[in-house]
C-alpha cells in the first residue's frame, strides 16, 4: 500500500479565488489522479496527473478551470481556480499501485466549501 | 462507456449479522477488475476486495466476499458478523483490463448503518 498526504484537509473559499490542494505519496508511483465527489454523490475522475507531461483530463474537466502540476513521481497538486459554490465538494487524490496498477489507493480528501 | 448501478442507496443490519450490497455493471469487455471501496466518515477511500474478470473463484478477505456474476454483470459485497466499525458509505467500482488505463468507474454508493 502508500501512505498518501492530501493538504488541506478542508477550507472554506470565498467566489473567485482560487485554492490548490497538495498531494504527497511516500513512494515512487507511475500514475496520480484527482476525484472530485460532489455532495452526496459518488467520484467522478478529474484527470490523471502525468509527470513531466501535461495532465489528461476527462470530459467536462478542463485544463484552466483545474490546473494540475506533477514535478516528480511522489507529489501533484490540483487547483480549483475561480471558484463558485458549485465547486464545493470533496476533492481526492489517488496512486495507482502493483504491477498493472490494479489497486488504487485514495488520500483522506480535501473539503472545499466556496461562499 | 461503462456504467456501475448500486441499487440500493441505504442499507442497515444488525451487529454481528450478515449484509449483502448490490452492484451491477456494463461493459462490452471481457478483461476488467471489479472494487469495493468503503467510505467511513473519515472521507478516506479504503480499499475493501478485489476481483479479476478472468478469475470465476469469487475473492474474500476476511469477513468481506464477493458473488461475482461475470455473464449477468453482477459483483454483490457480503459482509459476515457486521460489526459497528463497518458503518460506511459503500462503492462498487469498474476498472478496465488494459494495461496502464487505471481510471475508476464508480456507483453511486450505498449507506450501510450497523445497529447494535
Amino acid at each position: 500500500s502508500a501512505v498518501i498526504s492530501q493538504k488541506p484537509s478542508r477550507d472554506i473559499c470565498q467566489r473567485g479565488t482560487s485554492l490548490t490542494i497538495q498531494c504527497q505519496v511516500d513512494s515512487q508511483v507511475t500514475m496520480m489522479f484527482w476525484y472530485r465527489q460532489q455532495p452526496g454523490q459518488s467520484l467522478t475522475l478529474i484527470a490523471t496527473a502525468n509527470q513531466g507531461s501535461e495532465a489528461t483530463y476527462e470530459s467536462g474537466f478542463v485544463i484552466d478551470k483545474f490546473p494540475i502540476s506533477r514535478p516528480n513521481l511522489t507529489f501533484s497538486t490540483l487547483t480549483v481556480s475561480n471558484m463558485s459554490p458549485e465547486d464545493s465538494s470533496i476533492y481526492l487524490c489517488s496512486v495507482g499501485m502493483d504491477r498493472g496498477g490494479e489497486k488504487l489507493f485514495f488520500g483522506s480528501g480535501t473539503q472545499l466549501s466556496v461562499l | 462507456a461503462q456504467t456501475v448501478t448500486q441499487s440500493q442507496p441505504e442499507m442497515s443490519v444488525q451487529e454481528a449479522e450478515t449484509v449483502t450490497l448490490s452492484c451491477t455493471y456494463d461493459t462490452s469487455e471481457s478483461d476488467y477488475y471489479l472494487f469495493w471501496y468503503k467510505q467511513p466518515p473519515s472521507r478516506q477511500m479504503i480499499l475493501v476486495i478485489r476481483q479479476e474478470a478472468y478469475k470465476q473463484q469469487n475473492a474474500t478477505e476476511n469477513r468481506f466476499s464477493v458473488n461475482f456474476q461475470k455473464a449477468a454483470k453482477s459483483f454483490s459485497l457480503k459482509i459476515s458478523d457486521s460489526q459497528l466499525g463497518d458503518a460506511a458509505m459503500y462503492f462498487c467500482a469498474y476498472r478496465t483490463g488494459i494495461q496502464g488505463a487505471q481510471k475508476l468507474v464508480f456507483g453511486q454508493g450505498t449507506r450501510l448503518t450497523i445497529n447494535p
